[in-house]
C-alpha cells in the first residue's frame, strides 16, 4: 500500500460526459501528479500540482482539468469525453522536498475510466 | 521536449535467464529513477541513482547510470517468474522540474 488512494476505482460513462477523478496523496507529501497509461501503454504525464499551485505541464488535453485543493487532495477532471479517453488514470505524490534526490513518486491504484 | 527511450519494449525469457532492459535520454539527468508495475499494478519505485557512473544492487537486480547521465540499465540475473511486469525508468532533466517516464520494457518470464 503505496498511501496515495483514488477513487472511484472503476468508472464507466458515454461519449460526451464529464466525470471527476479524485486522489488523496500519502500524508505530508505536497506534490501531486496525474498520469494517463493507455492499454498496453507508457505513462503519459499530463499534470503536476505542488502545494496546491500548478508546477507542471504535460500532454493535458483542453478538455481536462485538475487542481490541488487546501486539504491537498486532487481532482482531474475530464470532460467531453471521447472513446479514446478510455485509460487507467494514476496519481502519484511526492514529498515536500524538490532538491535532487527525494522526488520519488508514490502511486495509486489508478482509476480506470472506460468511455462507451 | 525531453525523451526517454527503453529497448527492448517486449521481452520474454526463460526462467533462469538474465535480463537487461536500457534506457536513453535525450538530454542530461540530474538523476534517474526505476518503477516496476506488475499486470494490473500500479507503478512501484524500486530505486533512484544520481551520480554519474553509479551502479547498485538489489538482490538480482543490479542499476547502472551512465558516465554521460544520458542513459542508465536494468539487469536482472536469473529471472524468477516473480519478475514479470513492466520496467519504467524515468528521468528529470538536468534544471527541469518534471519526471519523465520511459516507454517501458514489458517483461515475461516462462518456466
Amino acid at each position: 500500500d503505496s498511501g496515495v488512494t483514488q477513487t472511484p476505482k472503476h468508472l464507466i460513462t458515454a461519449t460526451g460526459q464529464r466525470v471527476t477523478l479524485r486522489c488523496s496523496p500519502r500524508s505530508g507529501d505536497l506534490s501531486v501528479y496525474w498520469y494517463q497509461q493507455s492499454l498496453d501503454q507508457g505513462l503519459q504525464f499530463l499534470i503536476q500540482y505542488y502545494n496546491g499551485e500548478e508546477r507542471a505541464k504535460g500532454n493535458i488535453l483542453e478538455r481536462f482539468s485538475a487542481q490541488q485543493f487546501p486539504d491537498l487532495h486532487s481532482e482531474l477532471n475530464l470532460s467531453s469525453l471521447e472513446l479514446g479517453d478510455s485509460a487507467l488514470y494514476f496519481c502519484a505524490s511526492s514529498g515536500i522536498r524538490l532538491a535532487v534526490g527525494s522526488d520519488t513518486q508514490y502511486f495509486g491504484p489508478g482509476t480506470r475510466l472506460t468511455v462507451l | 521536449g525531453q525523451q526517454v527511450m527503453q529497448i527492448p519494449q517486449y521481452q520474454h525469457v526463460q526462467e533462469g535467464e538474465d535480463f537487461t532492459t536500457y534506457c536513453n535520454s535525450s538530454t542530461t539527468l540530474s538523476n534517474i529513477q526505476w518503477y516496476k508495475q506488475r499486470p494490473g499494478g500500479h507503478p512501484v519505485f524500486l530505486i533512484q541513482l544520481v551520480k554519474s557512473g553509479e551502479v547498485k544492487k538489489q538482490k538480482r537486480l543490479t542499476f547502472q547510470f551512465g558516465e554521460a547521465k544520458k542513459n542508465s540499465s536494468l539487469h536482472i540475473t536469473a529471472t524468477q517468474t516473480t519478475d514479470v511486469g513492466t520496467y519504467f525508468c524515468a528521468g528529470r532533466a538536468r534544471g527541469g522540474n518534471k519526471l519523465t517516464f520511459g516507454t517501458g520494457t514489458q517483461l515475461k518470464v516462462e518456466l
